[in-house]
């Protein structure tokens, strides 16, 4: 079985731009969750997203917006990127939102410059 | 708001040392609670869950954690640490009605052989 599958692995991005990235799920995984992970402040929850609906959302800025397909692939969107954006974004997959037992995906290393 | 805090953010230990790394969690109600570790150039993997029963749960690799649910505490142990124990260990706790999982900003634990 395939894992969490998160696209692409790296990305350079100047402020003021906008960006998006895709998480495709372990198959037949139905919520996924997206982490931004940095030095000083660890692993913080963006959002979380089931059946396309979003279940939760985190403490951060509308710019930050995401989205789930019917095939359960989830994209996160940043627009207006600022420097304190840099980042690794992790997407975690979960077959069952009551568990809440998470599999990670290697992440996405933004820079913003 | 909920918060996970964990007390050690660096560990410097000798290989078959005693590990015991803190975790304390700050909710009142029903928890659900996780160890992750991310092993260096690794994806973060479950260690250990926690949601009912046996407070002392065993994981993966000789790991156990102890639910203190008076002390609103859930620890991470290992009698004898190796060499591949180098890791960052997040605690994480999924809690209240909009089951949000709430992470530590993690320990990195260090074996000298």
């Amino acid at each position: 079985k395939a894992g969490v599958t998160q696209t692409p692995r790296y990305l350079i991005k100047t402020r003021g731009q906008q960006v998006t990235l895709s998480c495709s799920p372990i198959s037949g995984h139905r919520s996924v969750s997206w982490y931004q992970q940095t030095p000083g402040q660890g692993l913080q929850f963006l959002f979380e997203y089931f059946s396309e609906t979003q279940r939760n959302k985190g403490n951060f800025p509308g710019r930050f917006s995401g989205r789930q397909f019917s095939n359960s692939r989830s994209e996160m969107n940043v627009s207006t990127l600022e420097l304190g954006d840099s980042a690794l974004y992790l997407c975690a997959s979960s077959p069952d939102p009551a568990k809440n037992i998470q599999y990670f995906g290697a992440g996405t290393r933004l820079s913003v410059l | 708001a909920q918060s996970v805090s964990q007390h050690n953010h660096h560990v410097i230990l000798s290989e078959a040392a005693s590990l015991e790394l803190g975790c304390n969690y700050s909710y009142g109600g029903t928890v659900n609670l996780f160890w992750y570790v991310q092993y260096p150039g690794q994806h973060l993997q479950l260690l250990l869950k926690y949601f009912s029963g046996d407070p002392l749960v065993k994981g993966i690799k000789g790991f156990e954690a102890e639910f203190i649910k008076s002390k609103f505490s859930f620890n991470l142990r290992k009698p004898s640490v190796q060499w591949s124990d180098t890791a960052e260990y997040f605690c994480a706790v999924n809690a209240g009605r909009d089951d949000k999982i709430i992470f530590g900003k993690g320990t990195r634990l260090h074996i000298l052989p």
